[in-house]
């Protein structure tokens, strides 16, 4: 049973365009969903999160969106860089635990 | 750098042998997590201590064990090893006490090769 889905594998996009990557969750007692992003042969590093009681949280080039009746969030890369090309792994943990429920993960390629 | 470093990086080893993947978390943190990353799959939860003390568990298989020592660093005892054990393990730490923003540091994992 997968809590968490992204359903999209990979997603390439020009340089200096947007990025949209999506999540869907499951499990309605999840409060808290971060986003991580991994280079090759490294570990995956925190990106940005955001709380249920937010529906858009940013940072910089990055944007995140929740949406809690569809149990969905996004992230948005604007505009995306060659060295934002990466996997990007979308989580989600609830009743303060740090116990992260994580999706499969989406390549992003951007494209000069 | 996470400041989480794990040992090895990469481990080739033969069915039915028994390994030790060894983790140092980032100074202070008190949380360790470990993480197994196979082909085409998301981070699956094995388990997590808490300064010590096995504080959550996942779906870790019951020839694997794990244990956090005084000094915080943390080892992951794969036994009986089978083919399907080939995976990434990450090593992941937190700050204490556990119920925060859920941010967790990465080590670079140890690369698992059974053949």
């Amino acid at each position: 049973d997968q809590q968490v889905k992204q359903n999209s594998p990979s997603l390439s996009v020009q340089e200096g365009r947007i990025s949209i990557l999506n999540c869907d969750y499951t499990n309605s007692m999840f409060d808290y969903f971060l986003w991580y992003k991994k280079y090759p042969a490294e570990g995956p590093t925190f990106l940005i999160s955001i709380s249920s009681i937010k529906d858009k949280n940013e940072d910089g080039r990055f944007t995140v969106f929740l949406n809690k009746s569809a149990k969905h969030l996004s992230l948005h890369i604007v505009p995306s860089q060659p060295g934002d090309s990466a996997v990007y792994f979308c989580a989600a943990t609830g009743a303060g635990s740090y116990q992260l429920t994580f999706g499969k993960g989406t390549k992003l390629s951007v494209i000069p | 750098d996470s400041g989480v470093t794990q040992t090895p990086k990469h481990l080739i080893t033969a069915t039915g042998q028994r390994v030790t993947l060894r983790c140092s978390p980032r100074s202070g943190d008190l949380s360790v997590y470990w993480y197994q990353q196979s082909l085409d799959q998301g981070l699956q939860f094995l388990i997590q201590y808490y300064n010590g003390e096995e504080r959550a568990k996942g779906n870790i298989l019951e020839r694997f064990s794990a244990q956090q020592f005084p000094d915080l660093h943390s080892e992951l005892n794969l036994s009986s090893l089978e083919l399907g054990d080939s995976a990434l393990y990450f090593c992941a730490s937190s700050g204490s006490p556990p119920g925060g923003t859920g941010e967790l540091f990465f080590g670079e994992g140890s690369r698992l090769t059974v053949l």
